[in-house]
């Protein structure tokens, strides 16, 4: 079974400093690697996606995510937090190799991202 | 170009009650997805449509839900009768098919939100 890990429920960073959120994955074959965002009243908002090729993906808003495959880990990173970037973050996974309900989106439990001012 | 609205936006009623969901997804998205996030959780897979077929009712919790897609528009979630634990956010997704299916990008309503007292 495929599963994420997201292992902070809130992170707190200044504005101005750099951010990091934690994602985790198993699956049993190789991953496809989303991460979401949902600001208040809104739906999930796509922010970039790892599929194959250069570990490093660059998304909206200035984010990025390192996929490392030892670490079976999809970390979400920006270098200078915003105000605006406050709002929760959802990573997923999906097991390329699998078939039927195995192949669909998997969600870690969220983290919530609030910058300070 | 309009995305995946979903009503209501907020629902409450007593246990034994009726709600039906409604999810009308983007025009010309084949795959239409139903997600639930309760307390807090990860969100959870529930079934998935591909035109007005069901292709994947595994996470459908148990039969007091039953979802349709008539003529493969829009989709209904009916949950009967509604028990405590089925308050959550029940979000819809919908996504067009190409041939790297396992990598599309899901565009997600902003969630009806349903509360069973």
């Amino acid at each position: 079974a495929q599963s994420v890990a997201q292992p902070e429920d809130q992170v707190n960073v200044a504005e101005g400093n750099p951010l990091t959120v934690k994602c985790t994955y198993s699956v049993s074959g190789n991953p496809y690697l989303f991460w979401y965002v949902q600001y208040p009243n809104r739906g999930l908002q796509f922010l970039l996606k790892y599929i194959t090729g250069d570990n490093l993906v660059k998304g909206s808003y200035g984010f990025e995510a390192e996929f490392n495959k030892s670490q079976t880990s999809f970390h979400l990173k920006k270098p200078s937090a915003l105000v605006s970037d406050s709002a929760l973050y959802f990573c997923a996974v999906r097991d390329r190799a699998r078939e039927g309900s195995a192949r669909q989106l998997t969600f870690g439990s969220g983290t919530q991202l609030t910058v300070l001012p | 170009e309009a995305g995946v609205t979903q009503f209501p936006s907020h629902s409450v009623i007593e246990k034994g009650q009726t709600v039906t969901l409604r999810c009308d997804p983007i025009s010309g998205h084949d795959n239409l997805y139903w997600y639930r996030r309760v307390m807090g959780k990860e969100i959870k897979f529930l079934l998935h449509f591909v035109k007005e077929s069901k292709q994947d009712e595994s996470g459908m919790p148990n039969n007091r839900f039953l979802a349709e897609r008539t003529g493969g528009t829009y989709s209904t979630l009916k949950v009967q009768p509604a028990e405590l634990e089925d308050s959550g956010v029940y979000f819809c997704a919908s996504s067009q098919t190409d041939r790297s299916s396992g990598a599309n990008v899901l565009t997600f309503g902003a969630g009806s939100r349903l509360t069973v007292l």
